[in-house]
């Protein structure tokens, strides 16, 4: 069964240094999201992405984060400058259009030291 | 403020038991989301509904759009079920984002 993938599984970095998470999205799905989940906390929505544009984004989804589809597989996730407030895990996830279920990727657990 | 709220946030049963997960919303939704979080913390998408009732296995979720209430029940829980519950919904403002609750720390005592 198709399934979203995610890498890597964990980061760990150095606060302002700058972190991609890379998503693979199920292939004939057409719209695509970040999510991040703070320890403790509940999962709250960071961007969606359709056509190549943005979507819509969070007001978490400052200048500091940016969305790209290099190719015609991966969705990645760019935080330019980490803060330690940036620790989460952050999952990808897709569905084929607006309305459809959305399916997860397994996360990606960053860590900012 | 738009919102979603799950019920009870613990819940700890014995193997067996009937469960049950409450999840309300504030204003009106296009579609709602039953999703299971492992410790690992991966998320396994269960149901997405936006009226009725659906089943698959031993669990089922039905929607009360007027009331905008959903429920989540396991029958004949087992101990691989403890998990947390997430209740996300696509609010009616034409977009597609999840709002999520908190979710419900289910644990299953064989």
């Amino acid at each position: 069964e198709p399934e979203v993938t995610q890498t890597p599984s964990h980061q760990v970095t150095q606060m302002g240094q700058e972190v991609i998470l890379r998503c693979v999205p199920i292939s004939n799905h057409l719209y695509f999201y970040w999510y991040r989940q703070i320890l403790g906390q509940k999962v709250e929505f960071l961007v969606s992405f359709y056509n190549n544009e943005i979507s819509e984004k969070s007001e978490i989804f400052d200048d500091q984060f940016s969305v790209e589809r290099p190719d015609g597989s991966n969705f990645t996730l760019k935080i330019r400058s980490t803060k330690l407030e940036d620790s989460a895990m952050y999952f990808c996830a897709s569905s084929v259009n607006r309305n459809n279920e959305q399916f997860f990727g397994p996360g990606t657990r960053l860590t900012v030291l | 403020k738009n919102e979603v709220e799950q019920s009870p946030q613990n819940l700890t049963a014995q193997e067996g038991e009937f469960i049950t997960i409450n999840c309300s919303y504030s204003v009106g939704i296009s579609a709602l989301h039953w999703l299971q979080q492992h410790p690992g913390g991966g998320i396994v998408s269960l149901f997405m509904l936006s009226s009725g009732k659906k089943k698959h296995g031993r669990l089922i979720a039905t929607i009360n759009i007027q009331e905008k209430h959903s429920s989540l029940h396991i029958t004949a829980s087992h101990p691989r079920d403890s998990a947390v519950y997430i209740c996300a919904v696509r609010f009616n403002f034409g977009n597609e984002k999840l709002t999520f609750g908190t979710g419900t720390r289910l644990t299953i005592i064989p």
